[in-house]
């Protein structure tokens, strides 16, 4: 069984904080995603990472930044909160190959106060 | 702009009904289409991908894709009150690295009793 995990379900940070959001992946994945839901704006892809090392920008990257340095683990970073980086941000993997779902971890909403 | 549009409903049905829910894409050259679940508070789960035209079935889901009119449907059948949930249509379309899917706002259903 897949398994994508996340390092908080909830955070509260403050403005102008750096914070650091996690996500593992158990099934040697080479993909593995960003995202970041609001109501009535669906789930926008912030980064994504195909390799180790490797990264691009997704829809909505600015304010934001990753870091892959092993394939299981992948780390969105939010330079300087903000507060409308008051959002839940979830994380995705995949295999490679067109057929091949992404599978999700449980999220983590962020609040920025 | 790669698009993927849906009726944000929300879709009533009564128990035991045939739900419908719809998705449209941009890009006639797409490869393959995914129906996730999210139920509130949680984070999305597949329930089927479908890449060839035509209908594909999973017990009470069947998807459905027309590639020439762009678009692909999930048909719901014998809805249950469980099934109330957000379906979330995403596409993988034809370029673009990394398995990236984009993702439609999704459409609330409500199966009543």
């Amino acid at each position: 069984d897949v398994k994508v995990t996340q390092s908080s379900r909830y955070l509260v940070k403050r403005t102008g904080e750096k914070v650091f959001l996690e996500c593992v992946q158990d099934m040697d994945h080479e993909n593995m995603f960003w995202y970041r839901q609001d109501p009535g704006l669906g789930l926008r892809l912030i980064y994504f990472s195909y390799d180790v090392k490797m990264k691009e920008k997704g829809d909505i990257p600015e304010g934001y930044s990753v870091s892959r340095e092993k394939k299981e683990r992948f780390s969105l970073i939010l330079e300087s909160a903000s507060t409308n980086q008051t959002s839940m941000y979830l994380c995705a993997s995949s295999q490679t190959g067109p057929s091949y779902e992404q599978y999700f971890g449980p999220g983590t909403r962020l609040t920025v106060t | 702009q790669k698009e993927v549009e849906q009726n944000s409903g929300p879709l009533s049905v009564p128990e035991g009904a045939i739900a419908s829910l719809n998705c449209t894409y941009s890009d006639r050259g797409s490869q393959s289409f995914f129906w996730y679940r999210q139920y509130s508070g949680k984070s999305p789960e597949l329930i089927m991908f479908i890449y060839s035209n035509g209908d594909k079935e999973d017990g009470r889901f069947t998807a459905q894709l027309n590639k020439a009119s762009q678009y692909v449907s999930l048909l719901i059948r014998d809805s249950q009150p469980s099934d109330s949930a957000t379906y979330l249509c995403a596409v993988r379309f034809r370029t673009g690295g990394g398995n990236k899917l984009t993702f439609g706002t999704g459409t609330q259903l409500k199966v009543e009793l």
